[in-house]
């Protein structure tokens, strides 16, 4: 089965070039941020999460910012492979819930 | 593979019908949630249960129940199926304080012709 997102903003990288995903949320009061990477035709994958006590976390080839003051959270993704194609999905969990929510989607595409 | 496993893959039903998705959380996962993927509407969460107990509610309809069985698995029914309920239905598991990483299955397609 296809991704969601006919309306899906889309962002095209250069094979090798980093990528940055933006997102905006909206809950100042969210415990954690987390971001999402959904193949075409399979569930989501937890990529990485950030605490909302810290401003920055890295994983392997990727880096999450976190900026309170804007309620801005960003994805980065160092020497963008084509197996990184995807609809990415920033999400959080608000205070004392355990559940996810998440945000509209950002479809990456590799060009060679 | 995120060790979730959901059936059927594909499910195709009339309006008004009722249907179960199922689904097997990953081996020790307590937790287990419904997500549903419209183009639309995105990834919205639908419910969570953890080791039998209901414990978060999102925007599930009335129509659309669940449970957790004793030995983890969970079921999702949807009944009097209307041609808006047609979307991908994702299971996800995940331990119990570590909410923020869930694995998904691979999701059930629902058709409502």
């Amino acid at each position: 089965g296809e991704s969601v997102g006919l309306h899906l903003p889309t962002l095209s990288v250069q094979e090798g070039d980093n990528s940055i995903i933006n997102c905006a949320y909206s809950n100042s009061a969210s415990d954690y941020f987390i971001w999402y990477k959904q193949e075409s035709g399979k569930g989501p994958q937890f990529i990485i999460d950030i605490r909302s006590n810290m401003d920055k976390r890295q994983g392997q080839r990727v880096t999450v910012l976190l900026n309170k003051t804007v309620k801005h959270l960003s994805l980065q993704i160092a020497a963008t492979q084509p197996g990184d194609s995807a609809v990415y999905f920033c999400a959080e969990i608000p205070s004392s819930a355990s559940k996810i929510i998440f945000g509209s989607g950002t479809r990456l595409s590799i060009r060679p | 593979d995120s060790g979730v496993t959901q059936t059927p893959k594909h499910l195709i039903t009339a309006t008004g019908q009722r249907v179960t998705l199922r689904c097997s959380p990953r081996s020790g996962d307590l937790s287990v949630y419904w997500y549903q993927q419209s183009l639309d509407q995105g990834l919205q969460f639908l419910i969570q249960y953890y080791n039998g107990e209901e414990r978060a509610k999102g925007n599930i309809l009335e129509r659309f129940s669940a449970q957790q069985f004793p030995d983890l698995h969970s079921e999702l029914n949807l009944s009097s199926l209307e041609l808006g309920d047609s979307a991908l239905y994702f299971c996800a598991s995940s331990v119990v304080d570590r909410a923020y990483e869930q694995y998904f299955g691979p999701g059930t397609r629902l058709t409502v012709t």
